[in-house]
């Protein structure tokens, strides 16, 4: 099974941007679905985008579409996710997560889960 | 506010039964499976239950997953006191072409 290491904690600046990578290691990194997923503090779960590196297709929530990117360097099977015009409402921790996709996308699922990264942004 | 609708906190004692629900659409639940993640304090989520009611290897058969209409349950009996955690479900959604997820339900086992 593919195991997920994901970057050290970012401290940004309102109006910055962060770059948080994830590596992958186990597996065909050719073939993961990669998942980027948010979590504020005391809050719930939220999705950001993907990248589906078979097909090369990337998707992006509609609530992140102009802020956030999502690459992958196959040479280091590493996939990065930068969100860009951070705001205090960006304090978060930050998981990547491969996601097992069976036939369609509306039975798929997460797992695993990298280990997170808090990404905290304050002047 | 979560797309998908989950109480913020459940208890129970150990030995005890509980249910966790989770209330969507028909955009979400209603046509497609839910997967529930335990996250235990300052970790990160872990697969419990995918595709409405299948367990990954390892997680014991206490945890079950059911599904009704446009609503799922996470039901956990025996409970455990390591079964205190968070409890998240999520769904994909045809309407926003995405997953989306509950608020999370805080376990307590007193």
């Amino acid at each position: 099974q593919v195991q997920l290491m994901q970057s050290g904690p970012e401290v940004k600046e309102p109006g910055s941007s962060v770059k948080v990578s994830c590596k992958a290691s186990g597996g065909s990194f050719s073939s993961y679905t990669i998942t980027w997923v948010r979590q504020a503090p005391g809050q719930g779960l939220e999705w950001m985008g993907r990248i589906i590196r078979i097909f090369g297709t990337i998707n992006y929530a509609q609530k992140f579409h102009d802020r956030v990117t999502i690459t992958a360097d196959d040479s280091t099977s590493t996939v990065y996710m930068e969100l860009s015009s951070l705001t205090s409402e960006d304090t978060a921790v930050y998981y990547c997560a491969e996601e097992i996709v069976p036939a369609t996308s509306a039975h798929s699922w997460f797992d695993p889960w990298g280990q997170g990264t808090l990404v905290t942004v304050s002047s | 506010q979560s797309v998908l609708t989950q109480p913020p906190s459940v208890s129970g004692t150990p030995g005890q039964r509980v249910t966790i629900s989770c209330s969507g659409s028909s955009s979400n639940i209603g046509s497609n499976t839910v997967n529930w993640y335990q996250q235990l304090p300052g970790t990160a989520p872990k697969l419990l239950i995918y595709k409405t009611n299948q367990r990954p290897s390892g997680v014991p058969d206490r945890f079950s997953g059911s599904k009704s209409g446009t609503s799922a349950s996470l039901a956990i009996s025996g409970l455990e006191s390591e079964d205190e955690s968070d409890y998240h479900c999520a769904a994909w959604d045809d309407s926003l072409n995405g997953p989306v997820f509950g608020g999370g339900t805080k376990l307590t086992v007193l």
